[in-house]
């Protein structure tokens, strides 16, 4: 069973530039959630997307974009970065009953310069 | 709306001592409840999860919680500490959106493990 991959591992930005993160869920999942954790803080939920369209949705402003593919893959893109959207960003898969576990990948350190 | 109060933000035991995390929580139904652990620089593992049956829950690696609802407690201890366990831990509700959940996490407890 494969678990839940992201890549790239890291990446640098300059503010206003914009980045695509990718998530691969694992085997069988088809729920993905995105995550935001500043630097000494829990993670912060963005959104959740399931059967392609967006499932729920934290308190990020819309520079902050989804896509969920049919394979139940997904892209995390966000727009104008800025500063404060240095963090480590989190993906978790799982299967759709609100009960499940989400499974996290090991995430993808962004920093913006 | 739900919330987790994680009460100690670090915590140091020495190996083979007991470990005890503290979490409150708040919630305007029964509640999903976990406990995840995050080793540094990787992503985050789940320890154990409540789902509304048995209210002492066990996990992997000797960690158990119990659901405590007249205390809105959700409390993470281990009999006995290893240099392994040396992490940060979060404890987490689930709150329903729509078709899915969404994590809330507390703000977490750095564990150390001392010799």
């Amino acid at each position: 069973e494969t678990g839940v991959t992201q890549s790239p591992t890291h990446l640098i930005k300059t503010r206003g530039q914009q980045v695509t993160l990718r998530c691969s869920s694992q085997s069988g999942h088809n729920t993905v959630s995105w995550y935001q954790q500043a630097l000494g803080q829990g993670p912060q939920f963005i959104f959740q997307y399931y059967r392609e369209e967006e499932n729920g949705r934290g308190n990020f402003p819309p520079r902050f974009s989804g896509l969920q593919f049919p394979n139940y893959s997904s892209e995390l893109n966000v727009n104008a970065l800025e500063l404060d959207d240095s963090a480590l960003y989190l993906c978790a898969s799982s299967f759709s009953d609100p009960r499940d576990t989400q499974y996290f990948g090991p995430g993808t350190r962004l920093t913006v310069l | 709306a739900q919330s987790v109060t994680q009460l100690d933000s670090h915590v140091s035991v020495s190996e083979g001592t007991p470990v005890l995390l503290r979490c409150n929580y708040s919630s305007s139904y029964s509640p999903s409840l976990f406990w995840y652990v995050q080793h540094p620089n990787k992503g985050l593992q789940l320890l154990l999860k409540y789902t509304s049956a048995a209210t002492l829950v066990k996990g992997i690696n000797g960690f158990e919680a119990e659901f405590k609802k007249s205390e809105t407690s959700f409390h993470l201890t281990k009999p006995s500490a290893h240099m392994s366990d040396a992490a940060e831990y979060f404890c987490v509700v689930s709150k329903l959106t729509g078709g899915g959940n969404k994590l809330t996490f507390g703000t977490g407890t750095q564990l150390k493990v001392e010799l």
